[in-house]
């Protein structure tokens, strides 16, 4: 079965310091990867997806991320994080084969002004 | 595009009553929608999966009967719990997806109160 690890449940960065969110899984094929981010009391939001293609993703409010298959990551990275990326990030794992998204047990960023 | 909304953001009812959440993609078709329940700071955990006009797949450990799942349209879904207790008491989210293997957008959640 396929399984989603964010090693990271706590990381805190200054503003304007750059950003990497760990993300691993587990699945034998090619999987369909995400992320989303929640604000506390509040639904996800699709930061970006990847599919196939370009390895390196670009998704909304600066966020990238590189679809690594050797290393079976997926990590999320920003340049330079703003006081409003205060919140908590769930990678996902969608199996082509299956109707399902595995999410990883998520990344509470927090930003030191 | 892709918005889904819920309805109630929040509800705060008495131990046996009944709770509908209503989910709604507001601008597109969504032949599959997805609930799940997340406990606090924990992750979604999915407790079934819809399509619209057949019934509800659950997830191993989710209750049928307690969980009602109607999709009746394509653009709606609703999550009723039956005979609400305290332990029911949660974060539910769904999701949409125009179809089954494609991205998923989630509504803003419900916050579910039993007392």
């Amino acid at each position: 079965a396929q399984s989603v690890t964010q090693p990271d449940i706590h990381i805190t960065v200054s503003e304007g310091a750059s950003l990497e969110l760990r993300c691993n899984y587990s699945y034998g094929a090619t999987p369909y990867l995400f992320w989303y981010v929640q604000s506390p009391g509040q639904g996800l939001q699709l930061l970006l997806k990847y599919f196939s293609g370009d390895t390196l993703v670009q998704g909304i409010k600066g966020f990238e991320a590189e679809f690594k298959r050797s290393q079976s990551s997926f990590n999320l990275r920003k340049p330079s994080v703003h006081w409003s990326d205060a919140a908590e990030y769930f990678c996902a794992v969608f199996t082509g084969g299956g109707n399902k998204l595995t999410f990883g047990t998520g990344t509470q960023l927090k930003v030191e002004l | 595009g892709a918005v889904v909304s819920q309805h109630p953001s929040w509800v705060i009812c008495k131990s046996g009553t009944s709770v509908k959440i209503e989910c709604r993609s507001l601008d597109f078709q969504a032949t599959t929608m997805f609930w799940y329940r997340q406990f606090p700071k924990q992750s979604l955990m999915l407790m079934a999966t819809s399509n619209e006009g057949s019934k509800a797949t659950y997830e191993q450990g989710v209750e049928k009967d307690k969980f009602l799942i109607n999709h009746a349209s394509l653009t709606l879904s609703t999550l009723t719990v039956t005979s609400a207790h305290p332990e029911d008491s949660s974060f539910y989210i769904c999701s949409a997806s125009r179809t089954m293997q494609e991205t998923q957008y989630f509504g803003p959640g419900t916050r579910l109160l039993v007392l």
